[in-house]
């Protein structure tokens, strides 16, 4: 298996610009997630998803964001307007669920500066 | 409030050391608890993860153990490498119904010098 897959790598976008971001998780997998990841604030979660199903938002920082994901291969986050404070690297990982012990997949990462 | 605290944020040692990567956890009542790498621009790497009923789990020249009761966990690398240079983090997993209720510590960044 290829792992996760996140598109683009890296996306530069002025503020106020839509931004979408792309995962593919691994084959099989039943949960996915985004998260964010910057100096100040570390590792936040933003959403997840089970059987294609979000399960927890909390995280979604603003209505600006927004999550989908259509069938078991593929999920977008959306940031629509963007903003300079939008800017961070966009993790997407997955995971199969087998009693809560299974290891988490991380994706590369995109990382996303809004001007 | 469960926190993840790892301690020293950075470490920087010679090649052929052996060292010890340290993580605290304010609540016991934990499910699990994972060590993650993450190399300079890219995703993170699941080393190890240990359940709350284990004590140690090992891969290669890495051993990860758990005390649950005094909130703390180890990362030991033998034998370290100028590969083995990354930022190290731990996450603890909180609720027996999900594997995703991790909290996350800000991370030990290592630096193994040739």
């Amino acid at each position: 298996d290829a792992g996760v897959i996140q598109s683009p790598r890296h996306e530069v976008t002025e503020m106020g610009q839509e931004v979408t971001l792309r995962c593919k998780p691994i084959s099989g997998h039943d949960y996915l997630f985004w998260y964010r990841q910057t100096m100040m604030r570390g590792l936040e979660l933003l959403i997840y998803f089970n059987n294609n199903v979000p399960i927890d938002d909390s995280g979604m920082p603003e209505d600006r964001f927004s999550a989908k994901m259509p069938n078991a291969s593929f999920s977008t986050l959306k940031i629509q307007p963007s903003e300079p404070r939008d800017s961070a690297v966009y993790f997407c990982a997955s995971s199969l669920y087998r009693g809560t012990n299974e290891k988490l997949f991380f994706g590369s990462g995109t990382q996303l500066s809004v001007l | 409030k469960q926190e993840v605290t790892q301690i020293p944020a950075a470490l920087s040692v010679p090649e052929g050391e052996n060292l010890v990567l340290n993580c605290s956890f304010t609540d016991s009542a934990i499910y699990n608890l994972q060590w993650f790498r993450q190399d300079p621009g890219k995703g993170l790497t699941s080393l190890l993860l240990i359940q709350s009923s284990q004590r140690e789990q090992t891969s290669g020249r890495l051993n990860a153990s758990l005390d649950k009761s005094s909130g703390r966990s180890t990362l030991y690398i033998a034998a370290s490498q100028p590969g083995d240079s990354a930022t190290y983090l731990c996450a603890v997993n909180l609720t027996s119904c999900s594997n995703y209720q991790l909290i996350w510590g800000a991370g030990t960044k290592l630096i193994i010098k040739p």
